[in-house]
């Protein structure tokens, strides 16, 4: 079945510093796959997606591309504020026959921003 | 812009008691989804509608069961709660398409 696994946090760093957090995909189909980010107490924000192979999501300095040979879709920053403390869900849609765009999506990762 | 509404934000009952939760899609969205997320956990789906009818199911207990209306609102009925079902269930909308709005979440507390 399709899963979404994403590298586990906390992950700290300075301001200013350069963030990647690593995300692969399992999935039968050709997903849509996105980016999602929690602040505290608060829902679910779509920060990026892109919907086929090579195509790349970009919002508020964040980027991530759709690699389908690795099945990646790993998100960076150049130079990350302590405002982007939250926690990043990377997550993927694949609508099969009779069925939704529901999301799948993989178990989050904190980032913690220092100043 | 108008954005997904869901109510109550917070909700508080007792074991073995019953929850509605409401959600208003954005306008012309005729899509619903819901999802429910544990305390430390990722969003699990349970449940979705398109055009008032059932369109997909996920791991939604028996207990709980869903309708999407004719103003293509959405609501959750929840019975014999349990200490398990606290929880954030967000809701969400789309216009039929990949990658939707989700709502701000009603933040479940049973006791």
């Amino acid at each position: 079945g399709n899963s979404v696994t994403q590298m586990e946090g906390p992950v700290t760093l300075s301001e200013e510093a350069f963030l990647t957090i690593n995300c692969t995909y399992t999935a039968t189909g050709y997903p849509s796959l996105f980016w999602y980010v929690q602040y505290p107490g608060e829902g679910l924000q779509l920060l990026l997606k892109a919907t086929k192979a090579d195509d790349k999501g970009s919002n508020k300095g964040f980027e991530a591309t759709y690699r389908k040979e690795t099945t990646s879709f790993h998100l960076e920053k150049g130079s990350v504020q302590v405002s982007d403390s939250a926690v990043y869900f990377c997550a993927l849609s694949d609508r099969e026959e009779d069925s939704s765009y529901k999301l799948i999506f993989g178990s989050g990762t904190r980032l913690l921003v220092r100043p | 812009a108008a954005g997904v509404i869901q109510s109550p934000r917070h909700l508080i009952k007792e074991k073995r008691e019953t929850a509605t939760l409401k959600c208003y899609p954005i306008p012309r969205h005729d899509t619903v989804y819901w999802y429910q997320q544990g305390p430390g956990q990722d969003p699990q789906f349970l449940i979705s509608f398109y055009e008032k009818m059932q369109s997909d199911k996920g791991s939604i207990p028996d207990r709980f069961s869903a309708q999407q209306f004719s103003d293509y609102h959405s609501e959750l009925n929840m019975s014999s709660l349990e200490l398990g079902d606290s929880a954030l269930y967000f809701c969400a909308s789309s216009p039929g398409t990949a990658g939707y709005t989700f709502g701000s979440g009603t933040r479940l507390t049973v006791v």
